[in-house]
């Protein structure tokens, strides 16, 4: 089955930084990409989405890339902000059986420092 | 967006009890509902993908008796923990998802915890 690994696990930044959050997956066949964010005790919440026929995609201080080739995909924050820090998870999405099965990486905590 | 609403949202029970927990698409059509677990800082778990009116297909290692899922509408899915123990204790979140549409919608999750 589909692997998604993700990096760092934690990542601290001064506000006003950037920060980049990698993942990785191994199945070939996976063509939707969205990244989550979770903020303590609630639901993740959809921030971006990148469809493999797209290298990458922008909004406003958020940012996707996606190779393909090397099967890797970014997360990009620029000009960080207190209230971006939260746990953040990147997913690979894969055809299967009819519907779009989702693997979820491991999380990343972002901390902005003010 | 797409608004998944989820009931309970809290459930202390003792050993041996059997929970219920909804979840709702509010205001789109839900073709397929996913339920997830979600241990302390850890990633979401996959449990089980529910088509409206058909069984669920489980993931590898979930017990479909213990974990009982019905997906008898386009907008409500429940996932009942039978004979729940403590060790069943953990953040349950489902997800929906519309015909055609890639992207799940999450709900605000149950945290369960079993005495």
């Amino acid at each position: 089955g589909e692997n998604v690994e993700q990096h760092p696990s934690t990542l601290s930044v001064q506000e006003g930084d950037s920060a980049v959050i990698k993942c990785t997956y191994s199945d070939s066949a996976s063509n939707y990409f969205p990244w989550y964010k979770q903020e303590l005790g609630k639901r993740p919440q959809l921030i971006i989405d990148i469809r493999s026929n797209v290298g990458e995609k922008k909004d406003q201080r958020i940012a996707v890339t996606l190779n393909k080739t090397a099967k890797h995909f970014s997360l990009h924050i620029t000009e960080t902000q207190p209230e971006d820090s939260a746990v953040y998870f990147c997913a690979a999405s894969i055809p299967s059986g009819g519907y779009q099965k989702v693997t979820f990486g491991t999380g990343t905590k972002l901390q902005v420092i003010p | 967006g797409a608004v998944v609403s989820q009931h309970p949202s809290w459930v202390i029970c003792k050993s041996g009890t059997s929970v219920k927990i909804e979840c709702r698409s509010l205001d789109f059509q839900a073709t397929t509902m996913f339920w997830y677990r979600q241990f302390p800082k850890q990633s979401l778990m996959l449990m089980a993908t529910s088509n409206e009116g058909s069984k669920a297909t489980y993931e590898q290692g979930v017990e479909k008796d213990k974990f009982l899922i019905n997906h008898a509408s386009l907008t409500l899915s429940t996932l009942t923990v039978t004979s729940a123990h403590p060790e069943d204790s953990s953040f349950y979140i489902c997800s929906a998802r519309g015909a055609g549409i890639e992207t799940q919608y999450f709900g605000p999750g149950t945290r369960l915890l079993v005495l």
